[in-house]
C-alpha cells in the first residue's frame, strides 16, 4: 500500500527564517510527486509536480527537490503570507483499469511569524 | 479560465438524511476526482470518473456514489448520512486521468458538510 509521511507535523517560523518541510513516500514505480498548498477553508492549490530522482522546481520562495524515498519543500526567507498548510501526494503507476487517484500525505502546518 | 467550482459551499442536514453534491471541472477536463477530508484522516479518495465511467473506488462504505455526466460535470451523493460524515468534500479535476501521462489534479473549494 502506498504510504506518504508529512514531517515536521507543524512548524513555526520568523520572518525571513528559511526552512525545510519534508515528504516521505513508499510506492512502486512512483509517476509522479505533487505539492498543494491549502489555506484554511479552501481547496489545496497546486504548486509543483516533480516526476524522477533529482528534479528540481522553483515558484518564487518555494523549491521542491525529489530523491528516490522523499521529497523536501524547501521555503527561502518566507514571509507571513506563506502561513498555510502543505500537502505532498504521490501517484502510482496507472494499471489501465483507471488507477489514477492519489495518495496525500496529512500535510506539515506552517505558520510564519511577522 | 474559470476553476473548479463546487455547489452548495455548506450544508447542514441530520442523521439519516442524504445529500448531493455538485462539481463541475476546468473546461476541457474529463477526469473529476472525489475526496474526503478530515482533521484526523487528512484526504482520503473516494472515487475517479472518467468519460461518465467510475474508474476507481477508495476505500469507502456503499453509502457513498456518484456518477459523471456527458458534460463531464459531476455529483456526488451520501445515503443515510452519519455524524462522521462531517467533513470537507473537495473535487479535483483533470485533463485526461492520467492516461499515458501524469496529469496535474485541479482543486474546487470544497463543500462544508456538517451532519447533526
Amino acid at each position: 500500500e502506498d504510504q506518504v509521511t508529512q514531517s515536521p507535523e507543524a512548524l513555526r517560523l520568523q520572518e525571513g527564517e528559511s526552512s525545510s518541510l519534508n515528504c516521505s513516500y513508499t510506492v512502486s514505480g512512483l509517476r509522479g510527486l505533487f505539492w498543494y498548498r491549502q489555506d484554511p477553508g479552501k481547496g489545496p492549490e497546486f504548486l509543483f509536480t516533480l516526476y524522477s530522482a533529482g528534479e528540481e522546481k522553483e515558484k518564487e520562495r518555494l523549491k521542491a527537490t525529489l530523491t528516490k524515498k522523499e521529497s523536501f519543500l524547501h521555503i527561502t526567507a518566507p514571509k507571513p503570507e506563506d502561513s498555510a498548510t502543505y500537502l505532498c501526494a504521490v501517484q502510482a503507476p496507472y494499471t489501465g483499469a483507471g488507477s489514477y487517484q492519489l495518495t496525500f500525505g496529512k500535510g506539515t502546518k506552517l505558520s510564519v511569524i511577522p | 479560465k474559470a476553476g473548479v467550482t463546487q455547489t452548495p459551499r455548506y450544508l447542514i442536514k441530520t442523521r439519516g438524511q442524504q445529500v448531493t453534491l455538485s462539481c463541475s471541472p476546468i473546461s476541457g477536463h474529463r477526469s473529476v476526482s472525489w475526496y474526503q477530508q478530515t482533521p484526523g484522516q487528512g484526504l482520503q479518495f473516494l472515487f475517479e470518473y472518467f468519460s461518465e465511467t467510475q474508474r476507481n473506488k477508495g476505500n469507502f462504505p456503499g453509502r457513498f456514489s456518484g456518477r459523471q455526466f456527458s458534460n463531464s460535470r459531476s455529483e456526488m451523493n451520501v445515503s443515510t448520512l452519519e455524524l462522521g460524515d462531517s467533513a470537507l468534500y473537495l473535487c479535483a479535476s483533470s485533463r485526461t486521468g492520467g492516461t499515458g501521462r501524469v496529469d496535474e489534479q485541479f482543486f474546487g473549494p470544497g463543500t462544508r458538510l456538517t451532519v447533526l
